[in-house]
């Protein structure tokens, strides 16, 4: 039962446009929601993370949107760099009812092209 | 300010043997997960630990898996008579509470042979 569901495996983005990375969720306890990148024969790095009581978060060149009736999240990049090119994951977690782990979707694989 | 701590960053072990993965968290997180990715998969829950205190492991196999967070030490995630389908990935990751942003170690990557 996959929870957290990215249903773009792969994305590719000229360097200098918007890079965006979807994801969608099924659990309406979910309440807090990570991005992570992950480069090959590494560890998931933390990029930035939401809490259900907003609907933006921003941090430098990534921005992530919640729309909390559609259970949607997306990850805007702007503007996309060749080190960019990673496998993005989304997770999320809720504060009761959901377990206690992090549900992680599966993946997009983003490729930014020089 | 070191971070999520994992070793051995390789493991390679004939199958039936016991593999031992260990995870030293970030200083200051008494949380920590452990997950698992299989070749062209996402991150499969396992466990999730407190200090000493087992949380949440519905992720973990009913046999042959175990995973421990003592007082002292490391988190050990211990996988015994380890067969072909147990490579993979394994991360852990500490939070310093529930709900908060989660860091990953560099993980360990089992090869059964």
């Amino acid at each position: 039962d996959q929870q957290v569901k990215q249903n773009s495996p792969s994305l590719s983005v000229q360097e200098g446009r918007i890079s965006i990375l979807n994801c969608d969720y099924t659990n309406s306890m979910f309440d807090y929601f990570l991005w992570y990148k992950k480069y090959p024969a590494e560890g998931p790095t933390f990029l930035i993370s939401i809490s259900s009581i907003k609907d933006k978060n921003e941090d430098g060149r990534f921005t992530v949107f919640l729309n909390k009736s559609a259970k949607h999240l997306s990850l805007h990049i702007v503007p996309s760099q060749p080190g960019d090119s990673a496998v993005y994951f989304c997770a999320a977690s809720g504060t009761s009812n959901t377990g206690n782990q992090f549900y992680f979707g599966t993946g997009t694989s983003l490729t930014v092209i020089p | 300010n070191a971070g999520v701590m994992q070793n051995p960053r390789h493991l390679v072990r004939r199958r039936g043997q016991e593999a031992r993965l260990r995870c030293s968290p970030m200083k200051g997180h008494s949380h920590v997960y452990w997950y698992r990715q299989l070749p062209e998969e996402g991150l499969k829950f396992m466990v999730y630990l407190q200090k000493e205190n087992i949380i949440d492991e519905s992720g973990m196999p009913k046999e042959r898996f175990s995973a421990e967070f003592p007082k002292e030490g490391p988190s050990i995630l211990r996988i015994q008579q380890v067969v072909r389908g147990d490579s993979a990935a394994y991360f852990c990751a500490s939070s310093w509470a529930k709900n908060t942003e989660a860091f990953f170690g560099q993980g360990t990557r089992l090869t059964v042979v």
